[in-house]
């Protein structure tokens, strides 16, 4: 089974400065994938990054990255020069070996504040 | 595009209703799933579905049935509403996609958010 633990509920940035969403995992399965979603308060859910367990990189799209490490069992979402429109729910989830479904965290709101 | 649509964005059902929860892929996407969201809670998967009549139960099954039919459409029924359902409810889909490792995304849909009265 696997589980995705985000400590932070709730988190202020400034607008323009970068900021991390934590995000730590547990799983027995020794290959596996991580996602992280949006959701703005309109509330559909926006697939951002994905890392998988064996990737060499930390994965980035655009203005995110994943600051994935393996041995700490954590995969942190980077969001760099954040802007209003960052303000959502944002959702670390995993899934395991197998056709499996995506397992989620109970998310992290962020505000950027102007 | 992939496109998840479900059949309403707002319902308002009373106790003891049965409630029907529509949720059609255009994709041809072999997987479907059925998530609830509450505040504090993130995701909860209720059930899911790898092939047509077939279904998988999720987390939180209790009080909830899943039919499909179709490949495209997954319906959550709720066959006697109760004020703790009260909550959105998100479906989604994805492609089985062996290949592609674990990269394997899940497309949702707007969300249905139900009140039970």
């Amino acid at each position: 089974a696997q589980k995705i633990t985000q400590t932070q509920p709730g988190m202020f940035v400034q607008e323009k400065e970068a900021v991390t969403l934590d995000c730590t995992y547990d799983t027995s399965d020794p290959s596996y994938g991580l996602f992280w979603y949006k959701q703005p308060s309109s509330g559909e859910m926006i697939f951002l990054i994905y890392q998988g367990s064996y990737d060499q990189q930390n994965a980035t799209e655009g203005r995110y990255s994943l600051n994935f490490q393996k041995a700490r069992k954590s995969a942190n979402l980077v969001i760099s020069a954040s802007q209003l429109g960052d303000s959502a729910m944002y959702f670390c989830a995993m899934r395991g070996s197998g056709n499996t479904p995506l397992v989620f965290g109970k998310g992290t709101r962020l505000s950027v504040i102007a | 595009d992939v496109k998840v649509t479900q059949s309403s964005r707002y319902l308002v059902k009373r106790t003891g209703e049965k409630v029907f929860l529509e949720c059609v892929q255009d994709m041809d996407h072999e997987n479907m799933f059925w998530y609830r969201q509450d505040p504090g809670l993130g995701l909860r998967l209720i059930y899911f579905s790898y092939d047509v009549k077939m279904k998988e139960k999720g987390d939180i099954p209790e009080g909830y049935s899943v039919s499909r039919e179709k490949k495209e459409r997954f319906s959550l029924i709720l066959e006697s509403a109760s004020t703790n359902q009260t909550s959105m409810y998100l479906c989604a889909s994805s492609h089985d996609s062996p290949g592609q490792g674990f990269y394997n995304e899940q497309f949702f849909g707007p969300g249905t958010r139900l009140t039970v009265l």
